[in-house]
C-alpha cells in the first residue's frame, strides 16, 4: 500500500500568514494526489485535484504543487474560515489511501 | 444539484451485520465509480471500498476485505455497503462519495453527510 505522510500534524497561524502543508508518498504517485479540507462536523471538500489543478468554487488562495513523492498544499494569506483539517489522498493505486491530516488552527 | 444521502447506520453488537445505503441524485449515477470512506471518532479518513460503473469491479483494503461488500443498483440510483462480522474498530462515520470523472483513479468530488455506525456490546 502507498503510505502518505503529512506534516506538520498541526500548526497555529495568525490571519494573513501564508502556510505550506506537506504530503510525502512512500512511492511515486505521479501527480495523482488530491487535497481535501474538512471543517469540524462537516464532510470533506475537494480543494485541489491532481497535485496542482484548481477546483471550481475554491478560493484562489489555495494552491498545490509537486509530483512523484513530494507534494505541497499552499494557503496564501490564511483567513479564519480556513481553520480545518487538511488531508491528502492518492489515486495512483486502486488501493486508495489518505494521509493522516494536518490540523490548521487560526489564532 | 448533486446529492448523496446515506441511511442505515445505528448501533450493533460485535459480530452482527448492517447494510448501509446511499441514494444519489443530480447526476447520471450509472456513469460514475462510487466509493465508501469512513472516519472513526476523532480520527482521519479511511477509504474502504470502490465500485466501478457496472458493479462488477470492486476494491477493498485489507481492513474490511472479506467482511464488507459494496454493490450498486443503477436503476435505483443507490449504492450499498453490506457490513458483516462487525468489530468495535468499525465504529465510524461512513461516507459515500462520487468520483469526479467516468473512470477510476480520480478524486472524490461529492460526499454525503455521513452516517454513524457504532459497534458495541
Amino acid at each position: 500500500n502507498i503510505v502518505l505522510t503529512q506534516s506538520p500534524a498541526a500548526l497555529s497561524v495568525t490571519p494573513g500568514e501564508s502556510v505550506s502543508l506537506s504530503c510525502r508518498a512512500s512511492q511515486s504517485v505521479g501527480t495523482s494526489i488530491h487535497w481535501f479540507q474538512q471543517k469540524s462536523n462537516e464532510s470533506p471538500r475537494l480543494l485541489i485535484k491532481y497535485a496542482s489543478q484548481s477546483i471550481s468554487g475554491i478560493p484562489s488562495r489555495f494552491s498545490g504543487s509537486g509530483s512523484g513523492t513530494d507534494f505541497i498544499l499552499s494557503i496564501n494569506r490564511v483567513e479564519s474560515e480556513d481553520s480545518s483539517i487538511y488531508y491528502c489522498q492518492q489515486s495512483h493505486s486502486s488501493l486508495l489511501t489518505f494521509g493522516s491530516g494536518t490540523k490548521l488552527e487560526i489564532k | 444539484e448533486v446529492q448523496l444521502v446515506e441511511t442505515g447506520g445505528g448501533s450493533v453488537q460485535p459480530g452482527r451485520s448492517l447494510k448501509l445505503s446511499c441514494v444519489a441524485s443530480g447526476f447520471t449515477f450509472s456513469s460514475y465509480w462510487m466509493y465508501w470512506i469512513r472516519q472513526a471518532p476523532g480520527k482521519g479518513l479511511e477509504w474502504i471500498s470502490s465500485i466501478n460503473t457496472d458493479g462488477v469491479g470492486t476494491y477493498y483494503p485489507d481492513s474490511v476485505k472479506g467482511r464488507f461488500t459494496i454493490s450498486r443498483d443503477n436503476a435505483e440510483n443507490t449504492l450499498y455497503l453490506q457490513m458483516n462480522s462487525l468489530r468495535s474498530e468499525d465504529t465510524a462515520t461512513y461516507y459515500c462519495a462520487k468520483g469526479l470523472y467516468y473512470f477510476s483513479g480520480v478524486p472524490f468530488d461529492y460526499w454525503g453527510q455521513g452516517v454513524m455506525v457504532t459497534v458495541s456490546s
